[in-house]
C-alpha cells in the first residue's frame, strides 16, 4: 500500500545499537499502530497512537519506543537492540471511529539484530 | 491459550476446489471480525469483515459463531491467484474504550493447478 510508506526497507545491526524504523501515511487517518511478525506467532502490536498527542503501550511494548511527530508519521525506535527483535515489522494506519474500521498497512521493514 | 487460534495448514487444493478455514477465539468479550489476506513477504490486506448473519463477497463467505466463539472462512471454485495466507482478526475493548485487532497466525493455503 504506497500511501503507507515504511523505511528502511530491510536492515541488518548489530546487538545494542539504536535503531529507528520510520511511517509515513498519505491517507489523512488519524490512527497509527506498530507491529511485528514472527513465524507461528502472527502480528503482535508494539504500541498505537490515536492522534499526535497520544500513545498507547500495545502487547509487546518492552524495549521499544515510539514518537508520533506530526499526524501523518510515527516512528518505532529500539533503544539497545537485542536478536529476539528479529522480525518483520508493519506500520498501519486506520481512520478514527471505532474498531471496526479496516488497517492499512505498509510493506514492512525486516530486521536483523546479529 | 492463544487468544486467536487457526490451523497453520498448509492447505494445498486443486483449482476449483471449496475449501473452508476455521479459526477459534478465547475472549467473550471480542466485538468484531475479520479476515485478513497476507501474500508471501507482503503487508496484510483485509479480505472482508464477518458479520453475525454471515456474509458473502463473491467467492468468499464468512461466518461468525458467537455462542461456539468461532468463526469461518469459505472459498468457493478457488483460483491459483488465492493462494495467501489467511489471517483471523478480532477486536476487542482494551484499556479505557479504546479497541485492539489481535492477529492469528494465519492459516496458508496453496491452490495448485
Amino acid at each position: 500500500d504506497a500511501d503507507v510508506t515504511q523505511t528502511p526497507r530491510n536492515r541488518i545491526t548489530k546487538t545494542g545499537k539504536r535503531i529507528m524504523l520510520e511511517c509515513s501515511q498519505t491517507k489523512g487517518h488519524d490512527r497509527m499502530y506498530w507491529y511485528r511478525q514472527d513465524p507461528g506467532l502472527g502480528l503482535r502490536l508494539i504500541y498505537y497512537s490515536f492522534d499526535v498527542k497520544d500513545i498507547n503501550k500495545g502487547e509487546i511494548s518492552d524495549g521499544y519506543s515510539v514518537s508520533r511527530q506530526a499526524q501523518a508519521k510515527f516512528s518505532l525506535s529500539l533503544e539497545s537492540a537485542i536478536p529476539n527483535q528479529t522480525a518483520l515489522y508493519f506500520c498501519a494506519t486506520s481512520v478514527g471511529g471505532g474498531g471496526d474500521q479496516p488497517q492499512h498497512f505498509g510493506d514492512g521493514t525486516r530486521l536483523s539484530i546479529l | 491459550r492463544k487468544e486467536v487460534e487457526q490451523d497453520p495448514g498448509p492447505f494445498n487444493v486443486p483449482e476449483g476446489a471449496t475449501v473452508a478455514f476455521n479459526c477459534t477465539y478465547s475472549n467473550s468479550a471480542s466485538q468484531s471480525f475479520f479476515w485478513y489476506r497476507q501474500d508471501c513477504r507482503k503487508e496484510p490486506k483485509l479480505l472482508m469483515s464477518v458479520y453475525s448473519s454471515g456474509n458473502e463477497d463473491g467467492r468468499f463467505t464468512a461466518q461468525l459463531n458467537r455462542a461456539s466463539q468461532y468463526i469461518s472462512l469459505l472459498i468457493r471454485d478457488s483460483k491459483l491467484s488465492d493462494s495467501a495466507t489467511y489471517l483471523c482478526v478480532v477486536t476487542r475493548i482494551s484499556s479505557g474504550s479504546a479497541r485492539q485487532l489481535t492477529f492469528g497466525s494465519g492459516t496458508q493455503l496453496t491452490v495448485l493447478p
